[in-house]
C-alpha cells in the first residue's frame, strides 16, 4: 500500500522560504504513470493546486504562484520537495502531497495526511 | 485563469438524493477534463470518490455516481446518510499534470 508523508517546519517567518518534503513508501517514483503533486488548503478554505513533477523531472506550476514555487524530485530517496519563497501570512495552509495517476484516468489516488504550515514572525 | 465553479453549499434530507455540479467559468465541462470528485471531512485529507467522470474509486458505495449533465460534471448522492455530511471538491484535469480545483460544496444532511 502506497503511503505519502509530508515533513517540514510548522512555522516559517514572513519573507523566508517554506521547505517541505514528501516521502513516498510502498512504491517507486520512477514510473511514467504518475505525477507527484503539491496541494494546499488555507484554514477554512478550499483546496488549491500548487504544482506537479513528473518522473523525468519536468515540473508544472500554478500560474498564480509560478515565480515563487520550485518542486524537485529525488527518486533515489523516494522523495519530492516543495520550496515556496517570499512567504506571507496568505501562505498559511495545510500542505498536502499527492499522487496523480495518468493514462486516461488523471486523478489523485493517494494523498498524504497533510501538514500545517503557519507563516508568522 | 480557469475557474471551476461549484455550489458553495447544499442540503439534503436523510435518505434523499442530491446532485452537486462542477462547471467552468467559460466553456463546458466534458469528459476530456477527466472530472474527479473528492470528499473531505474536517481535519482529514480528501478521499477519492469518482474519477474519469463516472468511475467509482475502490470501496466507494454505489450511492455515489458521477456524470456529465448539460455543460457540467455532476456528483449524485442517493440515499443520503449522516456521514455524507462533508465538503465535496471537483477537480478538472488540464493536461501535463496540471489540475484546477473547484471551490468546494459544503453538504449538510438534515
Amino acid at each position: 500500500q502506497l503511503q505519502l508523508q509530508e515533513s517540514g517546519p510548522g512555522l516559517v517567518k514572513p519573507s523566508e522560504t517554506l521547505p517541505l518534503t514528501c516521502t513516498v513508501s510502498g512504491g517507486s517514483m520512477s514510473s511514467s504513470t504518475y505525477y507527484w503533486v503539491w496541494i494546499r488548503q488555507p484554514p477554512g478554505k478550499g483546496l488549491e493546486w500548487i504544482g506537479s513533477i513528473y518522473y523525468s523531472g519536468s515540473s508544472y506550476y500554478n500560474p498564480s504562484l509560478n515565480s515563487r514555487v520550485t518542486i524537485s524530485l529525488d527518486t533515489s530517496k523516494n522523495q519530492f520537495s516543495l520550496k515556496l519563497s517570499s512567504v506571507t501570512a496568505a501562505d498559511t495552509a495545510v500542505y498536502y502531497c499527492a499522487r496523480l495517476q495518468r493514462d486516461y484516468r488523471n486523478f489523485y489516488d493517494y494523498w498524504g495526511q497533510g501538514t500545517l504550515v503557519t507563516v508568522s514572525s | 485563469q480557469t475557474v471551476v465553479t461549484q455550489e458553495p453549499s447544499f442540503s439534503v434530507s436523510p435518505g434523499g438524493a442530491v446532485t452537486l455540479t462542477c462547471g467552468l467559468s467559460s466553456g463546458s465541462v466534458s469528459t476530456s477534463y477527466y472530472p474527479s470528485w473528492y470528499q473531505q471531512t474536517p481535519g482529514q485529507a480528501p478521499r477519492t470518490l469518482i474519477y474519469s467522470t463516472n468511475t467509482r474509486s475502490s470501496g466507494v458505495p454505489d450511492r455515489f455516481s458521477g456524470s456529465i449533465l448539460g455543460n457540467k460534471a455532476a456528483l449524485t448522492i442517493t440515499g443520503a446518510q449522516a456521514d455524507d455530511e462533508s465538503d465535496y471538491y471537483c477537480v478538472l484535469y488540464m493536461g501535463s499534470g496540471m489540475s484546477v480545483f473547484g471551490g468546494g460544496t459544503k453538504l449538510t444532511v438534515l
